[in-house]
């Protein structure tokens, strides 16, 4: 039982790459979020996704798009990269809305 | 939306010492109160949480009480420990449709 498994977990992008961060979860958990953390900025939420089928913005969600590809496994995509979109992504899952969240081991990118 | 403050931003105590995090919210629905505990470099995980019918709830050195009047809750970490060394983030959610809302999170340093 891994949880929720993210790659990769470093990545370096030039400015105007593209790349999708993967995210699974082994726990038939319903919803799963993305959220970046910044230095003294906490956990900021990207998107989520309440259930399979649905996807809903967050507080910071320009620049990226989702993808709930199944159950298990939501999709993080930055089509341009910005030196402003440096951040550790984290990917999380819950059974639903309402039950603690359970967190990847996070994706640390760096956009130069 | 729900909005959530965390005070103090950095905390210094001495070994055995006790250390409180305080956190206000915006959203007088909310209902769910977690905390989730961050060592350098791993990814955040829950420590304890608090649902709106309670008002204090303990494990072992850590316990959270909530004011739902004032809309604040803390957490409170006796006989610190140099392991319990980390950066706390407290969060809230209300009863609707919405994920979780953290806030910026303390980084506690507990000094031996």
């Amino acid at each position: 039982n891994a949880g929720v498994t993210q790659t990769p977990k470093f990545q370096v992008l030039k400015t105007g790459q593209s790349m999708t961060l993967q995210c699974a979860q082994d726990m038939n958990h319903n919803s799963m979020y993305w959220y970046r953390q910044d230095p003294g900025m906490g956990l900021r939420l990207i998107y989520y996704s309440a259930s399979e089928g649905t996807t809903d913005k967050g507080e910071v969600p320009n620049g990226y798009n989702v993808s709930r590809l199944n159950k298990r496994e939501f999709s993080l995509r930055l089509e341009s990269a910005a030196p402003s979109q440096t951040s550790v992504y984290f990917c999380a899952s819950t059974e639903n809305l309402n039950s603690p969240l359970h967190f990847g081991n996070g994706t640390r990118l760096t956009v130069t | 939306g729900e909005n959530v403050e965390q005070h103090p931003s950095t905390l210094s105590v001495q070994e055995g010492d006790s250390a409180v995090i305080k956190c206000t919210y915006s959203d007088s629905a909310s209902n769910y109160f977690p905390w989730y505990k961050q060592e350098l470099g791993k990814r955040p995980q829950l420590i304890i949480d608090i649902r709106s019918n309670v008002g204090e709830k303990k494990d072992q050195r850590i316990a959270v009480t909530l004011n739902k009047t004032a809309k604040h809750f803390s957490l409170h970490i006796t006989e610190t420990q140099p392991e319990d060394s980390a950066v706390y983030f407290c969060a809230a959610r209300n009863s609707g449709n919405t994920p979780l809302v953290f806030g910026k999170g303390t980084r506690l340093s507990v000094i031996a």
